[in-house]
C-alpha cells in the first residue's frame, strides 16, 4: 500500500462544476495535510493545509480531513478552465521526522 | 521580494559530468529540501537540512550530495553515479515549528537532461 494515494485521473468537470479530488493516507500519525496546484512545467503552488478533523473553506477550495477514516479531499466549487492542472496531496507524519510525503497527483480537467 | 530561486532553469549533462543545481531564498527559513520529479510521477525526496552545516538523506539520496554553509543557501549536486538522472528537480523551504505543520514552498524548478 501506498503511504499516500491518488487517484491518477484525468478527472473532467464542465465549468462551473464542483471538482472532487480524493486522498487517502497509511499513516495513522499523520498531523497535517496540504493540497498543492502544480500547472504543466510548473512547480507546485501550495493552495490549502488543514490540521483538524472537518472543513476548512478559502475561496472557492475547500479541504476536508477524516482522521478516522485516514482521507483528505479537496472540493473547488464553481470550477473555471484555469483550475485545469494536477493537484498533488502531501502528508506530514511526525512518525517520519515531519517529512512531508506527496501523492502521485490528480491531473484534473475543466471544459468550458 | 522574497522567494526561493533556482537556477538554472534548464541544464543539459553530458554522461559522466558533475553538475550543481542553485538553490537560494531570502524567506529566512530554517529548512531546506531537494525533491525529485519524473514524469507522471509525484516528488521524491533528495535530501533535506534543518539547520546550517546538517542534513540528512531523503528516499533517493544515492547519487546526489548537499551542503548547508549559509540558511539561504542549499545546492545539489548530481554526480556521475546518478544514472538516470534526467529529471525536474524541486527545490523548497519551510519555517521548522517542531516536526508539525511545516508548509513548504517551491522554487521555479530546475529541469535536468542528460545528453
Amino acid at each position: 500500500q501506498k503511504e499516500v494515494e491518488q487517484n491518477s485521473g484525468p478527472l473532467s468537470v464542465p465549468e462551473g462544476a464542483i471538482a472532487s479530488l480524493n486522498c487517502t493516507y497509511s499513516d495513522r500519525g499523520s498531523q497535517s495535510f496540504f493540497w498543492y496546484r502544480q500547472y504543466s512545467g510548473k512547480s507546485p503552488e501550495l493552495i490549502m493545509s488543514i490540521y483538524s478533523n472537518g472543513d476548512k473553506e478559502d475561496g472557492r477550495f475547500t479541504a476536508q480531513l477524516n482522521k478516522a477514516s485516514q482521507y483528505v479531499s479537496l472540493l473547488i466549487r464553481d470550477s473555471q478552465p484555469s483550475d485545469s492542472a494536477t493537484y498533488l496531496c502531501a502528508v506530514n507524519s511526525y512518525n517520519q521526522g515531519g517529512k512531508l510525503i506527496f501523492g502521485q497527483g490528480t491531473e484534473l480537467s475543466v471544459k468550458p | 521580494d522574497g522567494g526561493i530561486t533556482q537556477s538554472p532553469k534548464y541544464l543539459f549533462r553530458k554522461e559522466g559530468q558533475n553538475v550543481t543545481l542553485s538553490c537560494e531564498q531570502n524567506l529566512n527559513h530554517d529548512a531546506m529540501y531537494w525533491y525529485r520529479q519524473d514524469p507522471g510521477q509525484g516528488l521524491r525526496l533528495i535530501y533535506y537540512s534543518q539547520i546550517v552545516n546538517d542534513f540528512q538523506k531523503g528516499d533517493i539520496a544515492e547519487g546526489y550530495s548537499v551542503s548547508r554553509e549559509k540558511k539561504e543557501s542549499f545546492p545539489l549536486t548530481v554526480t556521475s553515479a546518478q544514472k538516470n538522472p534526467t529529471a525536474f528537480y524541486l527545490c523548497a523551504s519551510s519555517i521548522v515549528r517542531g516536526l508539525v505543520r511545516n508548509e513548504q514552498f517551491f522554487g521555479p524548478g530546475t529541469r535536468l537532461t542528460v545528453l
